[in-house]
């Protein structure tokens, strides 16, 4: 079974500081990881996503993240937030052969402050 | 291009009463996924269905929930009997061919609010 982690249900951060965003996965078989940022009601937007070709990914918005198969960790991170960046983030996994339905995190919520 | 449709937006209804959402995925998909959102809460995989076939119903409740996906026309999640407990956002997600690097592409939502 595959199952997600976000350390952190809330995140606050000052505009212009590192954002990071922590995700932990458990996978019994290679996984796929992406992550997804959702505004108030709104849908899911994906920011980026791993598919075991580089394990720094870029995404859009400035955003990356880096697999790191030995920590089991998908972390997310910009270098400098911007107050457009106020969201929640949701991480999410799914196996490379089987089903391909996503197991989400239970997100982060990113607030900034001015 | 337009991307996944969802309607209706918001949807209200009486407990007892059924709940239809529909689904419009991306011109070219052919893959449809429904996940619930409950409040505060991250979103749960409830089916995946192919046009005419139901792939994976593995996080479908086992009673009052249903799902098709018509070889014509949108996907369709159908709730009978609505109670409280069902209040939520429901997403629908679409990928072009159902492998594990698709993106899925997600609509807006159907939020479903029970009286």
């Amino acid at each position: 079974a595959q199952s997600v982690t976000q350390l952190g249900s809330h995140v606050s951060v000052s505009e212009g500081a590192l954002v990071l965003l922590r995700c932990n996965y458990s996978s019994s078989v290679p996984p796929y990881l992406f992550w997804y940022v959702q505004y108030p009601n709104q849908g899911l937007q994906l920011l980026l996503k791993y598919t075991s070709a580089a394990t720094l990914v870029k995404g859009i918005n400035g955003f990356e993240a880096e697999f790191k198969k030995s920590e089991t960790s998908f972390h997310l991170t910009k270098p400098s937030a911007h107050m457009s960046d106020a969201a929640e983030y949701f991480c999410a996994v799914s196996p490379i052969q089987g089903a391909q339905k996503l197991v989400f995190g239970q997100g982060t919520r990113l607030t900034i402050n001015p | 291009n337009a991307g996944v449709m969802q309607n209706p937006r918001h949807l209200v209804r009486r407990r007892g009463q059924e709940a239809r959402l529909r689904c419009s995925p991306m011109k070219g998909h052919s893959h449809v996924y429904w996940y619930r959102q409950l409040p505060e809460e991250g979103l749960k995989f409830m089916v995946y269905l192919q046009k005419e076939n139901i792939i994976d119903e593995s996080g479908m409740p086992k009673e009052r929930f249903s799902a098709e996906f018509p070889k014509e026309g949108p996907s369709i999640l159908r709730i009978q009997q609505v109670v409280r407990g069902d209040s939520a956002a429901y997403f629908c997600a679409s990928s072009p061919w159902g492998q594990g690097t698709d993106t899925q592409y997600f609509g807006p939502g159907t939020r479903l609010t029970v009286l």
